[in-house]
């Protein structure tokens, strides 16, 4: 079973709305991470929360943090055309060595 | 920065026969070194990493292995394919210093027929 699992599968939005992705995971962790993927393209990185934050912003991107639950959600505000990607979450289980993804949430927005 | 090259970016091949995808790795050194393969629609499967020259550590037991002859050049490997090694292959590089950053390559595209 998987590390980490995005929730939803797809979702689908006009633009200006804001998106939402879940990621629930199970064993303890480092940090999470969360990477945007155009189709046929490599990962890029958006942004790491470490295990002892609760909180992080970067630009119209938001994540949340809570390891009580095991899970984190990445907010994506006043969402553009050019959002639409796969995005992934991943949990960083030991230091520099082993990075696990989840299968990812397909967002599609809409002009 | 960081910059992957990996190649082919495209590959069909029949079943049976020997693969090699090359990767390989600018503007750092002693990075951590990581091939994923990812099924069409779906997330990343760790399947090597290596923290340095001739260490490699296998996830996913199967007949794919990997090399890495120099700091910056990782090398996935086949002798033989089959048909379920169709997929998008990606390298990856961390610095293994605690930032906690995944840098991808573009990707190779592999169908097997």
């Amino acid at each position: 079973s998987q590390q980490g699992e995005e929730d939803p599968q797809a979702l689908s939005i006009q633009e200006g709305e804001n998106a939402t992705m879940n990621c629930s995971y199970k064993t303890s962790i480092n940090n999470l991470q969360w990477y945007r993927q155009n189709s046929g393209r490599g990962l890029v990185h958006l942004i790491l929360i470490r295990s002892n934050e609760r909180e992080k912003h970067s630009g119209r991107l938001r994540v949340t943090l809570d390891t009580s639950k095991k899970s984190s959600s990445l907010l994506i505000t006043a969402s553009r055309a050019a959002d639409t990607a796969s995005y992934f979450c991943a949990t960083e289980l030991s230091y520099g060595q082993n990075f696990v993804f989840g299968p990812g949430t397909r967002l599609s927005v809409l002009p | 920065s960081q910059t992957i090259h990996q190649w082919p970016a495209t590959l069909v091949q029949p079943v049976g026969s020997p693969l090699s995808l090359e990767c390989t790795v600018e503007g750092t050194s002693n990075p951590n070194l990581y091939w994923y393969r990812q099924a069409a629609g779906r997330g990343l499967q760790l399947l090597f990493y290596s923290v340095g020259i001739g260490q490699i550590s296998s996830e996913v037991p199967q007949n794919l292995s990997a090399s890495r002859p120099q700091d910056r050049q990782f090398i996935l490997s086949s002798k033989k394919l089959l048909l379920s090694d169709s997929g998008f292959y990606l390298c990856a590089q961390s610095s293994g210093m605690n930032t906690g950053e995944l840098f991808f390559g573009e990707g190779s595209r592999l169908t097997v027929l």
